[in-house]
């Protein structure tokens, strides 16, 4: 089944502890994006990539990290995790072409303490 | 900069009613416009994609329109249905180097279908 898995689902985590939020997709999709959604606000991106090695900030970027050293993984690093990080985030791929949406994964929800 | 609206922000209709959402955004340069379904602290599913080429796609009971020159895209949903409740998200996909890097979320129509 052609689809994009994040894990964990659920995360709950103290400030300042590393963390990592994974994102694989087996679809062979070029464009890969990281969003956050917060009550009010919205979705918005955080980062994005369109293709191995090629990254770039999209509009949230600050306390986060990205890699991109495969096509198919894109996971999101937070590097000292503080409480105005606690979101429900999604990672999206895309061939990126005009006849081709984004298909999204079922979300992480984190909470930092 | 280019922003995306949804009204109304929140609806309830009667089981079987025809409704209409709408998503009007602030630059036509668009590259494909996209409606997603999103229930309560789930993921979002694709409902249909309208490339900026076309004017209207088609899925079930569900119907997308896209006008460019008038920065509007509608969702009509035939004949509701209660499991149709959930929240409605637009997103307006961003053009750049010749495919799209991002989308522009608006902020979603909250449906509410009674039985």
């Amino acid at each position: 089944e052609a689809q994009v898995t994040q894990n964990p689902r659920y995360l709950i985590t103290v400030t300042g502890k590393k963390l990592t939020v994974t994102c694989s997709q087996n679809m062979n999709h070029e464009y890969m994006s990281w969003y956050r959604q917060d009550p009010g606000l919205g979705l918005r991106q955080i980062y994005y990539s369109m293709n191995v090695e090629v990254t770039d900030k999209g509009d949230v970027p600050e306390g986060y990290k990205v890699s991109r050293k495969e096509k198919r993984n894109f996971p999101l690093i937070l590097e000292s995790p503080s409480p105005n990080q606690t979101s429900l985030y999604f990672c999206a791929s895309s061939l990126g072409g005009e006849g081709y949406g984004y298909t999204f994964g079922s979300g992480t929800r984190l909470t930092v303490v | 900069k280019q922003e995306v609206t949804q009204i109304p922000a929140a609806l309830s209709v009667p089981e079987g009613e025809n409704l209409v959402l709408n998503c009007s955004f602030t630059d036509s340069a668009i590259y494909n416009l996209q409606w997603f379904r999103q229930d309560p602290g789930k993921g979002l599913t694709s409902l249909l994609l309208i490339q900026s080429s076309q004017r209207e796609q088609t899925s079930g009971r569900l119907n997308a329109s896209l006008d460019k020159s008038s920065g509007r895209s509608t969702l009509y949903i035939a004949a509701s249905q209660p499991g149709d409740s959930a929240t409605y998200l637009c997103a307006a996909a961003l053009i750049y180097g010749g495919a799209t890097n991002k989308l522009i979320f608006g902020t979603g129509t909250l449906l509410a279908v009674q039985p």
